[in-house]
């Protein structure tokens, strides 16, 4: 089953402008994580949220967490061309459980 | 380092033909994953390998489907009597589970059963 639904499921915007894709899910977690696929490929870890930090930031990247509403924010600021990919986001239930992945957000970013 | 890799990159079956998926994880790392990924979707766990703790099968859609861990390093999933809804891609992910919550990600394999 999935636990983490993405929203928007698409979302198309103009290089430089800023990327926001949010998360939610329904039961506690460990820690919620952040995903990028390229091409429906291989994963690259983007960053991880532990369940007592609320914002944590890596680049350009800004990730949230509201564990009170069992969701999370990505936030990619300045986007490039580069960027377009499916972004997913993976909660992590209890230490070395699987991932529970949701379905992801297509961001399409327009040269 | 070298990172997760998985063989064959791509592999297309025809349906009611066995295959096998193989992963190399990163050395060291205790922990491996299978998940498969139907189009458009996001990833589906299978099963999880800790150590030489017994695997967590609970992922594993139907008994045409297992996996083996030999050495604690490679791993290989199995499909077999393959149908065409098993097409997917098969990724597979090692995680260093003494030092860090992240999962690594190999390439995946794409498997299309005609």
């Amino acid at each position: 089953s999935q636990q983490g639904e993405e929203d928007p499921q698409a979302l198309s915007i103009q290089e430089g402008e800023n990327a926001t894709m949010n998360c939610s899910y329904k039961t506690s977690i460990n820690n919620l994580q952040w995903y990028r696929q390229n091409s429906g490929r291989g994963l690259v870890h983007l960053i991880l949220i532990r369940s007592n930090e609320r914002e944590k930031h890596s680049g350009r990247l800004r990730v949230t967490l509201d564990t009170s509403k069992k969701s999370s924010s990505l936030l990619i600021t300045a986007s490039r061309a580069a960027d377009t990919a499916s972004y997913f986001c993976a909660t992590e239930s209890s230490g070395n459980t699987p991932l529970v992945f949701g379905k992801g957000t297509r961001l399409s970013v327009i040269a | 380092g070298a990172g997760v890799s998985q063989s064959p990159s791509n592999k297309v079956t025809e349906k009611g033909k066995d295959v096998e998926l193989r992963c190399d994880p990163i050395s060291g790392h205790t922990a491996l994953y299978w998940y498969r990924q139907s189009l458009g979707q996001g990833l589906e766990f299978l099963i999880y390998f800790q150590g030489n703790s017994a695997p967590d099968k609970s992922g594993l859609p139907s008994d045409r489907f297992s996996a083996e861990r030999t050495g604690g390093s490679v791993s290989t999933l199995t499909i077999q009597r393959t149908q065409q809804e098993d097409s997917a891609v098969y990724l597979c992910a090692s995680r260093d589970t003494s030092s860090t919550d992240t999962q690594y990600f190999g390439p995946g394999t794409r498997l299309t059963v005609l």
